[in-house]
């Protein structure tokens, strides 16, 4: 069984740019979420994906947003970057049976970005 | 919407002795709590849950204590080991939109 895989590892952005983290969702998994973990700090919600659709969204404005593909891999984007969005992007699949479903998170390893 | 605040933030404690970290959340909708361990630059990984029908559920060394009505919860770990030194979250989560809420970390040393 293959589980979550992040890609890049590390990246180096400047402020303004756009960035696209992408993620694999384990095997058999149907939704996958992303978090904002800054430095000493517990994992943030930004959103999750079931099956396409966005299922829910955490305090994060516009400039982040999200795909999920057929495959149930998925996409964050981050518009016009900011100082403060420096930090671990960590990308969890579950199992759901239902877009209402609480199923147990499987992390990636993350991506972390600086933003210089 | 929820917040869950964990305590304390760091805790040291000699191999052998029992390490107790303790959560409380806001949301009476809350009815999913797992616990995470992070070591440094790795993924964070499940070590234990709990649901809001259960009081306490224990795996080997470790356990989870959930008190609804006070809306607390608590990961007590016993026999520490130095392979227990990490950081520690807790997160709870309601039926709607899936969304986990996790507490600010406790960073646990596990001294020889």
């Amino acid at each position: 069984e293959t589980g979550v895989t992040q890609s890049p590892t590390h990246l180096i952005k400047t402020r303004g740019q756009q960035v696209t983290l992408r993620c694999s969702s384990q095997s058999g998994h149907n939704t996958v979420s992303w978090y904002q973990q800054a430095l000493g700090q517990g994992p943030q919600f930004i959103f999750q994906y079931y099956r396409e659709e966005e299922n829910g969204r955490g305090n994060f404005p516009p400039r982040f947003s999200g795909l999920q593909f057929p495959n149930y891999s998925s996409e964050l984007n981050v518009n016009a970057l900011e100082l403060d969005d420096s930090a671990l992007y960590l990308c969890a699949s579950s199992r759901a049976a239902g877009p209402l479903d609480t199923g147990e998170l499987f992390f990636g390893e993350g991506s972390r970005l600086t933003v210089l | 919407g929820e917040n869950v605040e964990q305590h304390p933030s760091t805790l040291s404690v000699q191999e052998g002795d029992s390490a107790v970290i303790k959560c409380t959340y806001s949301d009476s909708a809350s009815n999913y709590f797992p616990w995470y361990k992070q070591e440094l630059g790795k993924r964070p990984q499940l070590i234990i849950d709990i649901r809001s029908n259960v009081g306490e559920k224990k795996d080997q060394r470790i356990a989870v204590t959930l008190n609804k009505t006070a809306k607390h919860f608590s990961l007590h770990i016993t026999e520490t080991q130095p392979e227990d030194s990490a950081v520690y979250f807790c997160a709870a989560s309601t039926r709607t939109g899936n969304q986990f809420y996790f507490g600010t970390g406790t960073s646990l040393t596990v001294i020889p």
